[in-house]
């Protein structure tokens, strides 16, 4: 059983703060690790990868990975409005390209 | 480029009643995805395919069925449908390789009565 787990929120945080997204996996084949933004009623589109253990900076929006406690974070700098949506944490085993997705964090920013 | 496209977007069934959910991109990618997203739920894998001719089952199978005849389409079937396959339903393709992303359709809305 290959688990990707989230906290499911709702996660509220006022305009400006950080908002900070949990996830953690139970296979430790998992190679490459990824963000996706869901606004309500659309479909997932990714806002960052990685692979490598460490932090990775996009903007806004810091993604942390540390292998050996099986967990990988995403940090939203002077979060906005526009960032309220569920945030889908998802997991690449390399065994035919299979993604395994948690059930997502639902956040609201406070304006 | 359109990316992933999926039709139809909506769509009403009657309890027994079949249709196929069509899916197609422009990406050239080899591997294609369904998945199936219950209200406030994450993304259930329903089938998926490496390249044109090879499908495999995903978590969640039962009541669909998929076929692969070229790399731009994956059409997936319902047969008899049921209450249970009330859902949304994403079509995504990726290509080959560890660091590749997946990209997503617009999603078909189904309700099943």
């Amino acid at each position: 059983q290959k688990e990707v787990e989230q906290n499911s929120g709702p996660l509220s945080v006022p305009e400006g703060a950080i908002a900070s997204l949990n996830c953690t996996y139970s296979d430790r084949g998992s190679q490459s690790f990824f963000w996706y933004r869901q606004y309500s009623g659309k479909s997932p589109e990714l806002i960052m990868f990685i692979y490598s253990n460490g932090d990775k900076e996009d903007g806004r929006f810091t993604a942390q990975l540390n292998k050996a406690s099986q967990y990988v974070s995403l940090l939203i700098r002077d979060s906005q409005p526009s960032d309220s949506a569920t945030y889908l944490c998802a997991v690449n085993i390399w065994a035919g390209n299979q993604f395994y997705f948690g059930t997502g964090t639902s956040l609201t920013v406070i304006p | 480029n359109a990316g992933v496209t999926q039709t139809p977007k909506f769509r009403i069934l009657k309890i027994g009643q079949s249709m196929t959910l069509q899916c197609t991109q422009d990406m050239n990618h080899n591997y294609m995805y369904w998945y199936r997203q219950d209200p406030g739920m994450g993304l259930k894998l329903i089938y998926y395919s490496v390249g044109a001719g090879i499908t495999d089952k995903g978590e969640v199978p039962n009541g669909y069925n998929v076929s692969r005849s070229t790399t731009e389409d994956f059409p997936l079937r319902l047969e008899l449908a049921a209450p249970s396959q009330t859902s949304v339903y994403f079509c995504a393709s990726s290509g080959q390789g560890t660091y590749n992303e997946q990209f997503f359709g617009p999603g078909t809305r189904l309700t099943v009565l």
